[in-house]
């Protein structure tokens, strides 16, 4: 059964600070997807990661996917208070159902 | 094209009432996956359904909860006599085909409380 672990679980940053997020995965998978999460609200699609060595970029975020060390990162350069939200990264689960399984989420708050 | 509809968006049930949860995929989408999010958690993965079809449903409890999507209508989220521990957040989300190369996009949720 896949397991998924992100960290950091909370994340407080400066504006104008960079960081990364970091996504491990326990099986083989070489599809994985990351989104934000708003306080009650749904998910928002951010990234959708194919293949080894994807690295895809949007505004001040981008996140790759190492599928051989079972790793994907989301990266955060300068981040600006609109950033502040919960980011789960999603990896399918192919030997079960083609599912997605998440991790259990990073709450970033940046600070002005 | 609407996205992914859920309803009713808020639901409130006493303890030991039925609670119905309705989820529309959009247009062309035939694959629909429900995840439960307790507050403060990631989404824990119940059941995928194509039409007519359960494929998984090993993340669904054993007693009380049953998933369907018929060839007509949308699909529904079934939890009998609900207790304190089903309040949550309850998203379904569709796909044109089988994970994999496509992207499965999420509803707006229904949030389940029960008292």
């Amino acid at each position: 059964e896949l397991k998924v672990e992100q960290n950091p679980l909370f994340l407080s940053m400066q504006e104008g600070k960079n960081y990364t997020i970091y996504c491990n995965y326990s099986t083989t998978s070489d599809r994985l997807y990351w989104y934000r999460q708003d306080p009650g609200k749904s998910l928002e699609s951010l990234f959708v990661l194919l293949s080894n060595g994807a690295v895809k970029q949007e505004g001040r975020l981008m996140a790759s996917l190492d599928t051989k060390a079972r790793l994907s990162t989301l990266h955060i350069t300068a981040a600006v208070h609109d950033l502040s939200a919960t980011y789960f990264c999603a990896p399918l689960d192919q030997e079960y159902g083609n599912k997605l399984v998440f991790g259990a989420g990073t709450i970033l708050r940046v600070k002005s | 094209n609407a996205g992914v509809m859920q309803n009713p968006r808020h639901l409130v049930r006493r303890r030991g009432q039925e609670a119905r949860l309705r989820c529309s995929p959009m247009k062309g989408h035939s694959h629909v996956y429900w995840y439960r999010q307790l507050p403060e958690e990631g989404l824990k993965f119940m059941v995928y359904l194509q039409k007519e079809n359960i494929i998984d449903e090993s993340g669904m409890p054993k007693e009380r909860f049953s998933a369907e999507f018929p060839k007509e209508g949308p699909s529904i989220l079934r939890i009998q006599q609900v207790v304190r521990g089903d309040s949550a957040a309850y998203f379904c989300a569709s796909s044109p085909a089988q994970g994999g190369n496509t992207e499965a996009f999420f509803g707006q949720g229904t949030r389940l409380t029960v008292v």
